[in-house]
């Protein structure tokens, strides 16, 4: 079936540098994405969404990027600092519907001092 | 900010009990989830509701039921706990509005069932 995936399962930088992370998706009828931030021993926490009909959107030293012809994802993540070190997933809205999300397994983001 | 509340951070119960995990949302939110996490799995949705007293299956209902008499409070059941429902429990809430909304999650609840 179709679903979210991830690039890499572990992404590790040092503090300071810029971060990017990655997400496939395969539903082409999906017109919602989210990325996740979910630290250890707490819930996933929401870091910024899109809507298909913007290629990118920015946040507070967040930026994400959608690439509908590849259907691909990227939250980049400015000057990276210890405490973005977490797990990213990102969750896309299975289809069309407008509440029911499918999550990525995550990517771990370590940040080296 | 959100508000999502979960009444028990970590949980142990026996094969067989019949456990209840609430959940309480502060932000007047229609839409409530319940998720569950494992490694290697990700979340995958259980049931949610869109409304009081409205309940739709997720994608692994099988073993759960849920409960919605309030709009703020939304509460998972395991009927007879088994071993393979151990795991992290999520809960979520995200408003009807026009067009798409973000979920926003409690802090989870894992319960180990022995």
């Amino acid at each position: 079936g179709e679903s979210v995936g991830l690039h890499l399962p572990t992404l590790s930088v040092q503090e300071g540098d810029n971060s990017i992370i990655n997400c496939a998706y395969s539903n082409s009828a999906s017109d919602y994405f989210i990325w996740y931030k979910q630290e250890s021993g707490k819930g996933p926490q929401f870091i910024i969404d899109i809507r298909s009909n913007m290629d990118k959107r920015q946040g507070q030293r967040v930026t994400v990027l959608l690439n509908k012809t590849v259907k691909h994802l990227s939250l980049q993540i400015a000057a990276t600092q210890p405490g973005d070190s977490a797990v990213y997933f990102c969750a896309e809205n299975s289809g069309g519907s407008n509440y029911k999300l499918t999550f990525g397994k995550g990517t771990l983001l370590t940040v080296n001092p | 900010d959100v508000k999502v509340t979960q009444s028990s951070r970590y949980l142990v119960k026996r094969t067989g009990e019949k456990v209840f995990l609430e959940c309480v949302q502060d932000m007047d939110h229609e839409n409530m989830f319940w998720y569950r996490q494992d490694p290697g799995l990700g979340l995958r949705l259980i049931y949610f509701s869109y409304d009081v007293k409205m309940k739709e299956k997720g994608d692994i209902p099988e073993g759960y039921s849920v409960s919605r008499e309030k709009k703020e409070r939304f509460s998972l059941i395991l009927e007879s706990a088994s071993t393979n429902q151990t795991s992290m429990y999520l809960c979520a809430s995200s408003p009807r509005g026009v067009g798409n909304q973000p979920q926003h999650f409690g802090d989870g609840t894992r319960l180990s069932i022995l």
